[in-house]
């Protein structure tokens, strides 16, 4: 199974400060067809996961622009380029390249300081 | 507005099964591969399984194979994840979720397995 590893586990931020997030794969997530199939979700307090990013860097629709993916092979980052108050959460990456089974990092929280 | 929405969970013994549903609306579900993906109180998210759009083809987390069955019927945009020999550590909520094209989440349902 691919192992998704991201860093920092907690990540305390100032308002209106940038954040960033690692997530490494144990192998390169580039598929067959050319596409990485690397996701970034994020789940607020008490709420339901929601995909950020699919494939990198594409954002969904409804994403801020302060998210952005970016990144290749084994090595990706988020980026959250101003935090502010509604960024507080868990940030997850996944990778949908080699599965059975798809596979989610540990988790980031994130926090205001 | 493109929705899911879980049921079916609830406290059981070991060993009991249980039979969680998802409903979608909004979109065209039979054209949609769908997920459960589960989460254990205070702990991340692990993927649990797939089906296709037609459900030709299925695909299980080994924490869950030969115990779980995933299946959809798509004349009543239903997904289901039939959950037998429960165990303890197979408590958590329990998400339906839609990745292809629109991402969409359900808002879980809990399943508890204790005696």
């Amino acid at each position: 199974d691919v192992v998704m590893t991201q860093s920092p586990l907690s990540l305390p931020v100032t308002l209106g400060q940038p954040a960033s997030i690692s997530c490494r794969s144990s192998q390169s997530l580039v598929y067959s067809d050319g596409n990485t199939y690397l996701n970034w979700f994020q789940q607020r307090p008490g709420q339901s996961p929601r995909r950020l990013i699919y494939k990198v860097s594409n954002r969904d629709s409804g994403v801020p622009d302060r998210f952005s993916g970016s990144g290749s092979g084994t090595d990706f980052t988020l980026k959250i380029s101003r935090v502010e108050a509604e960024d507080v959460g868990v940030y997850y990456c996944m990778q949908g390249t080699h599965w059975p089974p798809m596979t989610f990092g540990q988790g980031t929280k994130v926090e205001i300081k | 507005q493109v929705q899911l929405v879980e049921s079916g969970g609830g406290v059981v013994q070991p060993g009991r099964s249980l039979r969680l549903s998802c409903a979608a609306s909004g979109f065209t579900f039979s054209s949609y591969g769908m997920h459960w993906v589960r989460q254990a109180p205070g702990k991340g998210l692990e993927w649990v399984a797939v089906i296709w759009y037609d459900g030709s083809n299925k695909y299980y987390a080994d924490s869950v194979k030969g115990r779980f069955t995933i299946s959809r019927d798509n004349s009543k945009n239903t997904l289901y994840l039939q959950m037998n020999s429960l165990r303890a550590e197979d408590t958590a909520v329990y998400y339906c979720a839609k990745w292809d094209g629109t991402a969409v989440w359900g808002q879980g349902t809990t399943v508890t397995v204790s005696s």
